[in-house]
């Protein structure tokens, strides 16, 4: 598979709860960015790494979110104490520098119930 | 916002016409690209235009940009069923590091 994987792809978790997320991008691929998307809306940044260096963060990231790159490769993304209004999709996607677009994952849906 | 805004919000058309989708941004930009997202799934990315390019064409899809205008539109020619999705236009701010999106079109495709 040379896309970019998500895991899981259904996340239904209870209030208060912690999740993490996956995504694997295209090997080859140094860039890697994650988004959030709630329903009707597009997809809004929220950091984004260069290799292992996590270079920039958007301010809808608090202080409950955290992304890890740890060796340049796969990524996770951490959402501790959930809350009803981190329910949305989380995107992942992946690319090269100056490189001609995103390639997407088909998402993680997280559901705080 | 830097972000991208499409406009209309939704489009449906029947099965063989064209579509047209707009896209209209706020600051400077390098790039601008198209995504389609089809329900519930990730985005594909269909075209780049760079801000020195005016029009750029691929299959079906013609992407023209306007930047006096700050404007971009994504034009499906003899569009079919299968192209029922939504569609993002995503600038970046005059930064290769990320790219804005707008809220889409939403566009249907009646056979």
């Amino acid at each position: 598979d040379t896309g970019v994987s998500q895991d899981p792809r259904h996340k239904i978790t209870k209030r208060g709860q912690n999740v993490t997320f996956r995504c694997d991008p295209i090997s080859e691929h140094n860039r890697l960015y994650w988004y959030r998307q709630t329903l009707g809306q597009g997809p809004e940044f929220l950091t984004y790494f260069q290799n292992e260096a996590q270079l920039e963060k958007s301010r809808l990231l608090s202080d409950r979110f955290s992304a890890e790159r740890p060796k340049g490769s796969f990524s996770t993304l951490e959402i501790q104490r959930t809350e009803q209004g981190d329910s949305a999709m989380y995107l992942c996607a992946s690319s090269l520098p100056n490189s001609d677009g995103y390639t997407f994952g088909s998402g993680t849906r997280l559901t705080v119930v | 916002s830097q972000q991208g805004e499409e406009d209309p919000q939704a489009l449906s058309i029947q099965e063989g016409e064209n579509a047209t989708m707009n896209c209209s941004y706020k600051t400077s930009i390098n790039n601008l690209q198209w995504y389609r997202q089809n329900s519930g799934r990730g985005l594909v990315h269909l075209i780049l235009i760079r801000s020195n390019e005016r029009e750029k064409h691929s299959g079906r899809l013609r992407v023209t940009l306007d930047t006096s205008k700050k404007s971009s539109s994504l034009l499906i020619t003899a569009s079919r069923a299968a192209d029922t999705a939504s569609y993002f236009c995503a600038t970046d701010a005059g930064n290769f590091n990320k790219f804005y999106f707008g809220s889409g079109t939403k566009l249907n495709v009646k056979p």
